[in-house]
């Protein structure tokens, strides 16, 4: 199956801080997702972003097919963004969504 | 609109039990995918249902189990459990197949405890 790496696997940020978390990918994919999971252990759908670049609010992501290779921004972070961010994707058989072992992030006041 | 519900919250049980763990998807969904996270990783895909079949499996034993219903809801079945399979055990459904959708809503998962 596809091989998902995501970097760094843990980051510790001052409230109001910006960050970029990276996920690379091993082979060709038509379907890129980024989740958030709280500490509750909900996952959020933050974005679907198989290429290009989207933004919503202080999230942005940009995905390079190419390269093989997604970038999750965060700006100006609050501590409600602390959780685990994962970046999954999909391969053409279409059976499931491959996720990363996430990045880890804490948000102090 | 109603979200994706699992029931129960939380579990326990014993090494040699089975345990079966529920999920209603999201009104209009037709597929629902049962994803197993251990502590500290990514959750890992263990099958999907489409249209009240299995269309896909990931790499688990066949005493993983499920069935999906003529309402689209969702059962997933463990025999024999073992040490191993205290993870959260988190259900998604979708429009279309889970790889190929653009999006995907998870339940808040059940979390599994085998003693």
């Amino acid at each position: 199956g596809i091989q998902v790496e995501q970097s760094p696997p843990d980051l510790i940020l001052q409230e109001g801080a910006n960050s970029t978390l990276r996920c690379n990918f091993s082979d060709s994919v038509n379907n890129l997702q980024w989740f958030h999971q709280n500490p509750w252990g909900q996952l959020i759908n933050l974005f679907y972003i198989p290429s290009g670049t989207k933004q919503n609010g202080r999230l942005s992501a940009t995905t390079v097919a190419t390269e093989r290779y997604s970038l999750l921004y965060i700006s100006s972070s609050q501590t409600t963004d602390s959780g685990v961010y994962f970046c999954a994707v999909g391969s053409n058989s279409g059976y499931a969504l491959n996720f990363g072992k996430g990045t880890s992030l804490l948000v102090t006041p | 609109e109603t979200g994706v519900t699992q029931s129960p919250t939380h579990l326990i049980k014993t090494r040699g039990q089975q345990v079966t763990l529920r999920c209603s998807s999201q009104s209009g969904h037709n597929t629902v995918s049962w994803y197993q996270q251990a502590l500290g990783q990514g959750p890992q895909f263990i099958f999907q249902y489409y249209r009240e079949e299995e269309n896909g499996r990931g790499n688990f034993p066949p005493r993983f189990s499920g069935l999906q219903f003529p309402n689209y809801s969702s059962e997933l079945n463990v025999n024999a459990l073992e040490l191993d399979d205290s993870a959260l055990y988190l259900c998604a459904s979708s429009w279309g197949l889970a790889g190929l959708t653009d999006t995907q809503y998870f339940g808040p998962g059940t979390r599994l405890t085998v003693l």
